[in-house]
């Protein structure tokens, strides 16, 4: 069983419309991340969370470490959010990244 | 915005030949990670390194490969012999903080 889960595995929006992406995780951990693939390959951190929420212009994470239960949330979204957003996991500080499968996100004009 | 570098950008090689791939860490970083990604798969973790030292492999980092910090900036993995299962996209990334996580651009390997 994968440690890290996401749905959808793909996305196609409209731009301006309201997207959640799904993460639920099978593990106790310090930290999740969202993080953005873009096309090229390269991966970009997002959010780093260990509780709560956070805001960063139109993107928004939480995370209920009870529920083991992760969400990323895109406002007013627009083609250049189109990506991959990737899930991922720490049991500990330094320890490896847990990556889970990724959500293809596309969102057209 | 610091950053964390990797060289080269794409690299073919030939089955059996030995590869190089280089990351120059964010200078004040002293802990650091290699993962690849098959086309299609997720990141996977291969090895981390500290202190000069693999704190920790994974399956997939057999003899083949091996990692080291050769001038106190590079940070280097190498495929003794590679195999065509080795084609993928390998990724350095480096943190001080063992939270927050700083990722190169990664390095395409082919190999024919």
């Amino acid at each position: 069983k994968n440690e890290v889960e996401q749905s959808p595995q793909n996305l196609t929006a409209q731009e301006g419309e309201f997207i959640t992406i799904n993460c639920s995780y099978s593990v106790g951990i310090s930290a999740l991340h969202w993080l953005q693939q873009h096309p090229g390959g390269g991966i970009v951190s997002l959010f780093m969370l260990s509780s709560g929420k956070k805001k960063h212009g139109r993107l928004i994470a939480t995370i209920n470490i009870q529920e083991k239960h992760s969400s990323l949330h895109i406002t007013a979204s627009h083609p250049r959010d189109s990506a991959v957003y990737i899930c991922a996991v720490q049991k500990t500080s330094y320890d490896k990244v847990i990556f889970g499968p990724g959500t293809s996100l596309s969102v057209i004009p | 915005e610091p950053e964390v570098t990797q060289t080269p950008s794409h690299q073919v090689t030939q089955m059996g030949q030995e590869v190089i791939l280089r990351c120059v860490p964010i200078s004040n970083h002293l802990y650091f990670y290699w993962y690849r990604q098959i086309l299609g798969q997720k990141v996977e973790f291969l090895v981390s390194f500290y202190n000069n030292e693999i704190s920790e492999k994974s399956e997939i980092f057999d003899d083949q490969f091996s990692v080291e910090r050769p001038d106190g900036s590079n940070f280097t993995l190498k495929i003794r012999s590679t195999k065509l299962e080795d084609s993928a996209m390998y990724f350095c990334a480096s943190t001080s903080t063992g939270l927050i996580l700083y990722f190169g651009e990664g390095s395409w390997l082919t190999v024919v």
